[in-house]
């Protein structure tokens, strides 16, 4: 089982230039979420889903917006990037509504200029 | 207050000591608590998890935790070099609501 993957690896974009990060997991999880990581700041909540068909916004969702394409599928778009959004982005997915424990996807390390 | 508290560090123990990494945090609705370790560069990866007041050991890991004093602890035994990462701690409150601290780093030094 390769868990939870995510494209791309790495991406460099222009300020308003606009892209979408894909997230997919093979162990049948409920729900999917995707955080970003700066410096000092931790993992911040950007959205999540608890399941198909259902998306809630997290900590900081302003610039975001996702797609709970099916079960095993959940992309972050940003539709307009702000240098702001530079980050390293992460996508997790856990078995359960509750809080169990996450799976990590490796993260995208994206840069807006 | 931020909702969870742990000290950035970084922590520096010998080899073969006791790492302590400690966490408060805010939320007394919190249940569930988790310990994720992440390697520079890397992704977080869970190593302990946590329900009930008193310590879980799993290896040379101990996770201590006192609701009372929202309060939550993890002990290293016999730290080794490849222990060295940013120790990351997560309070859970429940349904989707999993606030994550900004991360101790430690580093055992050879």
């Amino acid at each position: 089982n390769a868990g939870v993957t995510q494209t791309p690896k790495f991406q460099v974009l222009k300020t308003g230039q606009s892209m979408t990060l894909q997230c997919a997991q093979d162990m049948n999880h409920n729900s999917m979420y995707w955080y970003r990581q700066d410096p000092g700041m931790g993992l911040r909540l950007i959205y999540y889903s608890a399941s198909e068909g259902t998306t809630d916004k997290g900590e900081v969702p302003n610039g975001y917006n996702v797609s709970r394409l099916n079960k095993r599928e959940f992309s972050l778009r940003l539709e307009s990037a702000a240098p702001s959004q530079t980050s390293v982005y992460f996508c997790a997915s856990s078995a359960a509504r509750e809080a169990y424990e996450q799976y990590f996807g490796p993260g995208t390390r994206l840069t807006v200029t | 207050q931020k909702e969870v508290e742990q000290n950035s560090g970084p922590l520096s123990v010998p080899e073969g000591a006791i790492a302590s990494l400690n966490c408060t945090y805010s939320d007394r609705g919190s249940q569930s608590f988790f310990w994720y370790r992440q390697y520079s560069g890397k992704s977080p990866e869970l190593i302990m998890f946590i329900y009930s007041n008193g310590d879980k050991e799993d290896g040379r890991f101990t996770a201590q935790l006192n609701k009372a004093s929202q309060y939550v602890s993890l002990l290293i035994r016999d730290s080794q070099p490849s222990d060295s990462a940013t120790y990351l701690c997560a309070p859970a409150g429940g349904y989707q609501k999993v606030t994550f601290g900004t991360g101790t780093k430690l580093q055992v030094i050879p």
